[in-house]
């Protein structure tokens, strides 16, 4: 198994609404991220998770929470977020952060209303 | 801080043409990265290069690197159609991640 599942593919929320993006990964890989990517712009990165411990943390605003239940599973918890978060939400994982290939899932692609 | 500028950003190209998209990053990494991305799609992986003179060939696809110049190429042999996407080079890694160029838009147009 090389995928990188993200679930859901596609997300409409409101800005006093609380949603949450999951991933999935059974690679055993012990690196995980999220990135952001706006139309026709690279991705950014937002967190990094290292053996289930948050590592980086770009100043990414508070109304995005990221967790990491456990080594298979990150997930990104949203609330009150604004029209201009809009956008694809990846995650991605690599065996452990000194073997930088990452492994990117589809992407949830949100909108905020 | 760390800078990674893709060129072009676009190109248009016919089917059959050669061409090459350049990749200069500002750190001293020995390390770079090739992805390419579908229009709503995710990221694949397509090269890795992890030292100075790296060269990876797949298919219509070669890549290379050259650390003394902080320039990676990703060229195109003999174009075709499928391989219209958005390739984007990266580089970092670590516990920083990865930082990605802006993209270079391919079509190649029959």
């Amino acid at each position: 198994d090389t995928e990188v599942t993200q679930t859901p593919k596609h997300l409409v929320m409101g800005m006093t609404n609380k949603k949450s993006l999951k991933c999935e990964q059974h690679m055993g890989h012990r690196a995980m991220y999220w990135y952001k990517q706006k139309a026709k712009k690279p991705p950014e990165l937002m967190f990094v998770y290292s053996y289930e411990k948050l590592s980086i943390n770009e100043s990414v605003p508070s109304r995005f929470s990221p967790e990491c239940p456990n080594s298979s599973l990150l997930n990104l918890h949203l609330h009150a977020l604004q029209p201009e978060d809009s956008a694809l939400y990846l995650c991605a994982s690599s065996q452990d952060l000194d073997r930088e290939k990452l492994f990117f899932g589809s992407g949830t692609q949100l909108s905020v209303l | 801080e760390l800078k990674v500028e893709q060129n072009p950003l676009f190109l248009s190209m016919q089917e059959g043409k050669n061409y090459t998209i350049y990749c200069n990053y500002s750190t001293t990494s020995d390390r770079l990265y090739w992805y390419r991305q579908d229009p709503g799609k995710s990221l694949e992986s397509l090269f890795v290069l992890l030292s100075n003179g790296a060269v990876k060939q797949e298919g219509r696809l070669m890549a290379s690197l050259d650390t003394k110049a902080r320039l990676s190429t990703l060229h195109i042999t003999a174009a075709v159609h499928d391989l219209s996407a958005t390739y984007f080079c990266a580089e970092g890694g670590g516990a920083d991640g990865l930082t990605f160029g802006k993209g270079t838009h391919l079509i190649i147009q029959p």
